[in-house]
């Protein structure tokens, strides 16, 4: 079974721009999650997907979106970029909504704002 | 208050050697998930090991096993003969048992280097 797959790998963006990330979950997992990981604030919660339905969202402004489509597949997107966007963004997949079910991870979208 | 406190930023084992990073985590929910993963260069997260609230036995998964103190909150990951491969960050992680099914709280990490 293929993995959590992120696109792109790594992105270079001006401030004032606007990036779409990608994140294709494990096939026939239905709940999809979104973190920024920062070396100054760590891993951080941005939102979670269910059956194309947001459930949770983090602490982040609206610059911050994000969506999943009926195939599972979701992608985040972040308006008008700042350069305290610059991070790691993860993507993790996990085919139930029970405690102990793990999140799967991607390899994540290294974003870097100039 | 943070849920979920790593403080040991960094530190050094010797390969074959056991090692302990600690993990100290607040919470009042009563049915909670404790998790570790492992962060290798890669920035790819891998799932080590979990610990449920009500689980009577400390967890454990080949090299790796939880140290499960509920009254003191607290979760270390004990890693056993030490690899080289084992340098990486490691993050512990909870999910309590409420509306946020899939919101977890990560640590700040340790970054564990494994000296030859």
């Amino acid at each position: 079974k293929a993995g959590v797959t992120q696109t792109p790998r790594y992105l270079i963006k001006t401030r004032g721009q606007q990036v779409t990330l990608s994140c294709s979950p494990i096939s026939g997992h239905r709940s999809v999650s979104w973190y920024q990981q920062t070396p100054g604030q760590g891993l951080q919660f941005l939102f979670e997907y269910f059956s194309e339905t947001q459930r949770n969202k983090g602490n982040f402004p609206g610059r911050f979106s994000g969506r999943q489509f009926s195939n599972s597949r979701s992608e985040m997107n972040v308006s008008t970029l700042e350069l305290g966007d610059s991070a790691l963004y993860l993507c993790a997949s996990s085919p139930r909504l029970s405690l102990n079910e793990k999140l799967f991870f991607g390899s994540g979208t290294q974003l870097s704002v100039l | 208050a943070q849920k979920i406190t790593q403080t040991q930023p960094g530190m050094f084992v010797q390969e074959k050697e056991a090692v302990t990073l600690d993990c100290t985590y607040d919470t009042s929910d009563p049915s909670y998930g404790l998790f570790w993963y492992k962060q290798p260069s890669s920035g790819e997260m891998i799932f080590l090991i979990y610990q449920g609230s009500y689980d009577q036995q400390n967890a454990t998964e080949g090299r790796y096993s939880l140290n499960f103190q509920k009254a003191r909150k607290s979760a270390n990951l004990v890693i056993s003969a030490s690899q080289l491969g084992d340098s990486a960050m490691y993050f512990c992680a909870m999910r309590e048992d409420s509306y946020n099914f899939n919101k977890f709280y990560f640590g700040s990490g340790t970054k564990l280097n494994v000296k030859p």
